[in-house]
């Protein structure tokens, strides 16, 4: 089946640092990926949706200088933290819709990446 | 504005029970559809299952089944005979038609299954 792959699982990084994330569909091809956040009551927030090749569309209420997402290829989506504060600490979870399905596919997701902020 | 509701927060059963989970939506759409997804506690989301607006026949697979019933807005789990292994997180969740390929799925806060040995 449909692979995401999803990189680092865990990040510890100091306030005041960037982080960034990566997202892979490995055996698919991805025109859009999404965003989630997930928190400690563990309802997924979407917080961007990335297209190959433009710019992501935001959620309302994220911050998009904070959360800066590039999609750069069919195969690639990254999720940069700026600045991180401890706030920040979630776990994130990037998902990817075969290019070659249409919107009622399944969303396959990544295994999501545990930021903690110190 | 879709939503996704799923009252109950956590569950605890004893090996063997059956469970059901159930799900609640809002949607304005006539187009819509429905998923399930595990989240064990390594943490990846595991489709489950896809139905859509216009199939509102049951689905059986295995020890899962799923009861869609859209005159109360319902698409409720219930997994027969559960084992220690069903012991994970499990989301419904709701995406719309008309935001085609970059429709989006909403999730319901997710309900915590325990199965006790």
């Amino acid at each position: 089946g449909a692979v995401v792959s999803q990189h680092p699982s865990r990040v510890i990084c100091k306030s005041g640092t960037s982080v960034k994330i990566e997202c892979r569909s490995l055996d698919f091809q991805a025109t859009t990926m999404f965003w989630y956040r997930q928190f400690p009551k563990k309802s997924l927030m979407l917080m961007a949706t990335s297209n190959e090749g433009s710019k992501a569309t935001y959620e309302q209420g994220v911050e998009k200088d904070k959360f800066l997402i590039n999609h750069a290829s069919l195969t690639l989506s990254t999720l940069t933290v700026t600045s991180a504060h401890p706030e920040d600490s979630s776990f994130y979870i990037c998902s990817a819709r075969d290019m070659d399905h249409s919107y009622n596919s399944p969303l396959h997701f990544g295994n999501g990446t545990r930021l903690t902020v110190t | 504005a879709q939503k996704v509701t799923q009252a109950q927060t956590e569950i605890s059963v004893v090996e063997k029970e059956d469970v059901t989970l159930d799900c609640v939506y809002e949607t304005r759409d006539t187009t819509y559809y429905l998923f399930w997804y595990k989240q064990p506690p390594s943490g990846e989301l595991v489709f489950l299952i896809r139905r859509n607006s216009f199939d509102e026949q049951n689905e059986i697979s295995g020890r899962y089944s799923w009861n869609f019933q859209k005159s109360t807005s319902s698409f409720n789990f219930t997994i027969t005979a559960s084992q220690v292994v069903d012991s994970a997180v499990y989301f419904c969740a709701l995406s719309e038609k008309r935001s085609g390929a970059n429709s989006k799925l909403t999730f319901g806060k997710g309900i915590t299954l325990s199965v006790r040995p």
